[in-house]
């Protein structure tokens, strides 16, 4: 089984400041793991993906974020946020040992960026 | 967003109709996904075709009907629904079997409203 915590329901940080969103997962096998963030009214775009390798993983609009195996975390993070960064954040995780396609979503993290 | 298209973006049916929704994508992927997305409830994965053919189906209640006549269009059949199936669906895409990590990518959704 597969599953994925986003421990905040809110992050509100003030624009120009350091900003992260917390993710925890589980897989029985090795994870590929996966930031999205969905605008009001649209659909989820992706953001950034950890395959292997490098545990600092640098997204889109100057996202990037940290995998740490111990812990068994995925934290999204960004030096400077911006206002227009304000919008729900999901993680999810994929086993890639089992051969499923599907993904499993954290329940998602509201981020508010306050001028 | 535009490689993965929704049709229609909006629509409000009575618990008798008959309707479908679409979803296009435009980016050479073979593998399509229906997602349910609720308030305050995560993602809910409901169906996966990998070429075509329907791999996961996640007990889903039957008055969805998945259709996957290429690997290029995807349709949600739906019939006798409740209110509670009132919700955003989204479509992804993905690459299955390339290598690839299978990253999947959005539509913009249909917002779905069950009278």
């Amino acid at each position: 089984a597969q599953s994925v915590a986003q421990p905040e329901d809110q992050v509100n940080v003030a624009e120009g400041n350091p900003l992260t969103v917390k993710c925890t997962y589980s897989v029985s096998g090795n994870p590929y793991l996966f930031w999205y963030v969905q605008y009001p009214n649209r659909g989820l775009q992706f953001l950034l993906k950890y395959i292997t390798g490098d545990n600092l993983v640098k997204g889109s609009y100057g996202f990037e974020a940290e995998f740490n195996k111990s812990q068994t975390s995925f934290h999204l993070k960004k030096p400077s946020a911006l206002v227009s960064d304000s919008a729900l954040y999901f993680c999810a995780v994929r086993d890639r040992d089992t051969g499923r396609r599907a993904l499993t979503f954290g329940s998602g993290t509201r981020l508010q960026v306050q001028p | 967003e535009t490689g993965v298209t929704q049709t229609p973006r909006h629509l409000v049916m009575g618990m008798t109709n008959k309707k479908s929704l679409k979803c296009e994508q435009h980016l050479g992927h073979n593998a399509m996904y229906w997602y349910k997305q609720s308030a305050k409830k995560p993602l809910e994965l409901m169906f996966v075709y990998s070429l075509e053919e329907r791999v996961e189906n996640n007990s889903v209640p039957s008055r969805f009907s998945p259709e996957c006549p290429n690997s290029s269009h995807l349709f949600l059949h739906l019939h006798t629904l409740q209110p509670e199936d009132s919700a955003l669906y989204l479509c992804a895409s993905s690459a299955a079997g390339t290598g690839d990590t299978d990253t999947q990518y959005f539509g913009p959704g249909t917002r779905l409203t069950v009278l």
